[in-house]
């Protein structure tokens, strides 16, 4: 079965620093999808950025980019010049390619912004 | 992405009634979800709503506790059965998008007394 761990509880970042949020995911499957989602308090939750198993590059989204290591498993999430708007809960997201769009998600890494 | 709403935003509603969540988006789409976050938790995955079938529920979640309709290409309803205390949560619904992608309502923020 697939699993996906986030292994920060929390993380805190200075204001226009840069701050990286771990995932690691389990699967024998060897074409999937992967995502971050950001959940502010009491808002929606918002696509942050998608990575493509099968693509080697990395995806970025302007500020927002993925390290993303295949044979490690691992799919980290970059945010440059964070901002305080930036404050959030982070999930992980994976998913198989069998049609059904099933999310496994990662137990969130809260982000703090410190002006 | 998809613009999708959700009727109530919120509700406190007591012990042992009912309440129905409705969801709509703004495209047609074949597959919808329920999911339910309960406070500082993760999401899980109640239901998978197809048009034109019987909702297809995941391990520990049930008809008769959470009953789905999905009448048509946008819109669904999902029914919270006989509230508990427990059953206290954010509800969120979602879409499917291009390339396995999902797309979130604002969910709706359910407290039983």
């Amino acid at each position: 079965a697939q699993t996906v761990t986030q292994s920060q509880p929390e993380m805190s970042v200075q204001e226009a620093e840069t701050v990286t949020l771990s995932c690691t995911y389990d699967t024998s499957e060897s074409d999937y999808y992967l995502f971050w989602y950001k959940q502010p308090p009491s808002r929606q939750m918002i696509l942050v950025i998608r990575q493509e198993a099968y693509k080697q590059q990395n995806a970025t989204e302007n500020r927002f980019s993925v390290n993303f290591q295949k044979a490690a498993k691992s799919f980290s999430l970059k945010i440059s010049d964070s901002q305080l708007g930036d404050a959030a809960m982070y999930f992980c997201a994976y998913t198989g390619t069998s049609g059904t769009y099933k999310y496994i998600f990662g137990t969130g890494t809260r982000l703090k912004v410190l002006a | 992405s998809a613009v999708i709403s959700q009727k109530p935003s919120r509700d406190i509603c007591q012990r042992g009634t009912s309440l129905t969540i409705q969801c709509q988006v703004d495209s047609q789409v074949t597959m919808m979800f329920w999911y339910r976050q309960q406070p500082g938790q993760s999401l899980t995955l109640i239901a998978t709503a197809n048009q034109g079938s019987e909702a297809t529920y995941e391990s520990g979640f049930v008809i008769d506790k959470f009953p789905i309709s999905r009448p048509n290409l946008t819109f669904s309803t999902l029914t919270v059965s006989n509230m508990s205390p427990e059953d206290s949560s954010i509800y969120l619904c979602s879409v499917e998008g291009r390339g396995q992608t999902q797309y979130f309502g604002p969910g709706t923020r359910l407290l039983v007394l």
